[in-house]
């Protein structure tokens, strides 16, 4: 499967705890992409990475929130402190080109 | 802020049919247009894109651009159940890499 992937597939915390995602793209795109969708609503951007370098950050992504592509490679997504409004689906999506994004199955986020 | 508006649903149609999905944006500078289908607890897939005005033919599906009425739709002929699923629009802006999406509309595809 030459897809975006992401891992885990669903996790489950407790309030106060951190937690990390990771996001491997399509191999040849240099782009990737950080969406956060929650029931009833489309995907919302988080932040957008170009090769490593981190050009785009949403006004979504608090302080609590921080994302890395240290290789240009994979990505990872690190929530700290979760709370309950974290609870949503992390996507991750990858491009060759700003336009057509893929997205990757998700990774589901529950805190209790 | 730039949005992008769908009608909810659930729009009903009967196998066969076609489905007609619509979508207005708000941002005047957005270049690139982009339906997406999500089934039910799974990430969103992308099925058309659109950068001009007029109309793109995949298959059963046509997307169609208005940029003077910012008005994107998406036709789906001879409707299948397997097309049951919220379908998502989203728009790029002319500077911005982001997609805004809209909240989706659920289509229901009855035999």
């Amino acid at each position: 499967d030459t897809g975006v992937s992401q891992d885990p597939r669903h996790k489950i915390t407790k309030r106060g705890q951190n937690v990390t995602f990771r996001c491997d793209p399509i191999s040849e795109h240099n782009r990737l992409y950080w969406y956060r969708q929650t029931l009833g609503q489309g995907p919302e951007f988080l932040t957008y990475f170009q090769n490593e370098a981190q050009l785009e950050k949403s006004r979504l992504l608090s302080d609590r929130f921080s994302a890395e592509r240290p290789k240009g490679s994979f990505s990872t997504l690190e929530i700290q402190r979760t709370e309950q409004g974290d609870s949503a689906m992390y996507l991750c999506a990858s491009s060759l080109h700003p336009a057509e994004q893929y997205f990757g199955p998700g990774t589901r986020l529950t805190v209790t | 802020q730039k949005e992008v508006e769908q009608n909810s649903g659930p729009l009903s149609v009967p196998e066969g049919a076609i489905a007609s999905l619509n979508c207005t944006y708000s941002d005047r500078g957005s270049q690139s247009f982009f339906w997406y289908r999500q089934y039910s607890g799974k990430s969103p897939e992308l099925i058309m894109s659109i950068y001009s005005n007029g109309d793109k033919e995949d298959g059963r599906f046509t997307a169609q651009l208005n940029k003077a009425s910012q008005y994107v739709s998406l036709l789906i002929r001879d409707s299948q159940p397997s097309d049951s699923a919220t379908y998502l629009c989203a728009a790029r802006g002319q500077a911005g890499t982001a997609l805004i999406f809209g909240k989706g509309t659920t289509l229901s595809v009855s035999s």
